[in-house]
């Protein structure tokens, strides 16, 4: 199993809104990421978790809360969010160590209104 | 100077041909090279890893130049499905960079009938 799942797919809500976002993956990896990207533009990063902790953590506002519960699992909190926020968020893991590579997930296409 | 420098393009190739483009990178002791393909509002996709004895995979081949600190994507026998923006990614060096991979900006083909 290669895949990393996120959900939802799309998101639209208010400046006032509090929403989640999910992240998992089963492929036994240790690292997993969160990623911004605007469109015609590469990704960028948000907050890495390496062992479940965070380790880093690129000046995220924050209105933006990650958490990972579990080697499994990766949330992104959202909470007051501006319009400018509006970006397609992609989730990765990779393992740690040696030939470590990024798998993506589908990502969540957020509008923020 | 950027870290990873992509040529944008568009390439616009006729179906059929072939397209070669690079990515140059400026950390030389940068660990480890993706080319990761990526259509409009999907996530990026593994393509493949860059090894310095260069590797093919069907029709793509990719290459690594350390000393002049570039890698190279080749698609012969381009299909329409090959219509995408290809991203270079690069891992860098061991230490304080850890978990920060780099993104070239991409660079977008267009395969053309």
């Amino acid at each position: 199993d290669t895949e990393v799942t996120q959900t939802p797919k799309h998101l639209v809500m208010g400046m006032t809104n509090k929403k989640s976002l999910k992240c998992e993956q089963h492929m036994g990896h240790r690292a997993m990421y969160w990623y911004k990207q605007k469109a015609k533009k590469p990704p960028e990063l948000m907050f890495v978790y390496s062992y479940e902790k965070l380790s880093i953590n690129e000046s995220v506002p924050s209105r933006f809360s990650p958490e990972c519960p579990n080697s499994s699992l990766l949330n992104l909190h959202l909470h007051a969010l501006q319009p400018e926020d509006s970006a397609l968020y992609l989730c990765a893991s990779s393992q740690q160590g040696g030939n470590e590579k990024l798998f993506f997930g589908s990502g969540t296409q957020l509008s923020v209104l | 100077r950027k870290e990873v420098e992509q040529d944008p393009g568009p390439f616009n190739v006729p179906e059929g041909a072939t397209v070669a483009f690079n990515c140059t990178y400026s950390n030389s002791a940068s660990q480890s090279f993706f080319w990761y393909r990526q259509d409009c509002r999907k996530e990026p996709k593994l393509l493949m890893s860059v090894y310095s004895s260069g590797n093919e995979d069907g029709r793509f081949t990719a290459q690594l130049n350390r000393a002049s600190q570039y890698i190279s994507l080749l698609i012969r026998d381009s299909k329409l499905s090959d219509s995408a923006t290809y991203l270079c990614v690069v891992k860098p060096a061991p230490g304080d960079s850890w978990g920060k991979f780099q993104f070239g900006a991409g660079t977008q083909v267009v395969v053309t009938p």
